[in-house]
């Protein structure tokens, strides 16, 4: 079956730019999550979305980052006037519920130049 | 401030030895507790995990893991390592969201 998948794989992009990441979970998960990921670290928690809401942002850095998952299935991660510390991994994982196991997709490495 | 400890950055073994890794955390009430495994070039994958019931686990490939509620840990083993086993291993907590440790990243050497 399909897993979680994320588009770009890649993305380079130049300090100050704006960029969009994108998500596709699991059919029928109605959890999905955004995390960020940096060399030698774990996954840090960006933002959670029960169905279309952003039921938890309390991860997102600063004003910059901006989540959206308009119809409940697809979501998209946007990050306004890059700097070169955004540069990381951006994992998108999606469940059945909150507290049931995440299944996480390839990520999208970002890199601010 | 709760968080997620794994005490070791880097294990290196020759195959065949045991592994233990450690997880701490410092949350308190109920918890949902994994091990994820992320090999070279892959994505995150779920190793095992713990909601309730016998507090050792057994996961994927031989890994195990036990639930000392009193230590507030959940420590990952497999008794005979293999080449493959070469991975990063990240222990996480969900209380109400989920957070990660840090990570170890483990070397078998052939």
């Amino acid at each position: 079956g399909a897993g979680v998948s994320q588009t770009p794989s890649n993305k380079v992009t130049e300090k100050g730019k704006y960029v969009e990441l994108r998500c596709d979970p699991i059919s029928g998960h109605t959890a999905l999550y955004w995390y960020r990921q940096s060399l030698g670290q774990g996954p840090e928690f960006l933002i959670y979305f029960q169905g279309t809401g952003a039921a938890d942002d309390s991860g997102l850095p600063n004003d910059r980052f901006f989540a959206v998952r308009p119809e409940g299935s697809v979501s998209t991660l946007k990050i306004q006037r890059t700097e070169r510390g955004d540069s990381a991994v951006y994992l998108c994982a999606s469940s059945s519920d909150r507290r049931e196991t995440q299944y996480f997709g390839p990520g999208t490495r970002l890199l601010v130049l | 401030a709760q968080s997620v400890s794994q005490h070791n950055h880097h294990v290196i073994l020759s195959e065949a030895a045991s592994l233990e890794l450690g997880c701490n955390y410092s949350y308190g009430g109920t918890v949902n507790l994994f091990w994820y495994v992320q090999y070279p070039g892959q994505h995150l994958q779920l190793l095992l995990k713990y909601f309730s019931g016998d507090p050792l686990v057994k996961g994927i490939k031989g890994f195990e893991a036990e639930f000392i509620k009193s230590k507030f840990s959940f420590n990952l083993r497999k008794p005979s390592v293999q080449w493959s086993d070469t991975a990063e291993y990240f222990c996480a907590v969900v209380n109400n969201d989920m957070r990660f440790g840090a990570g170890t990243r483990l070397t078998v050497k052939p």
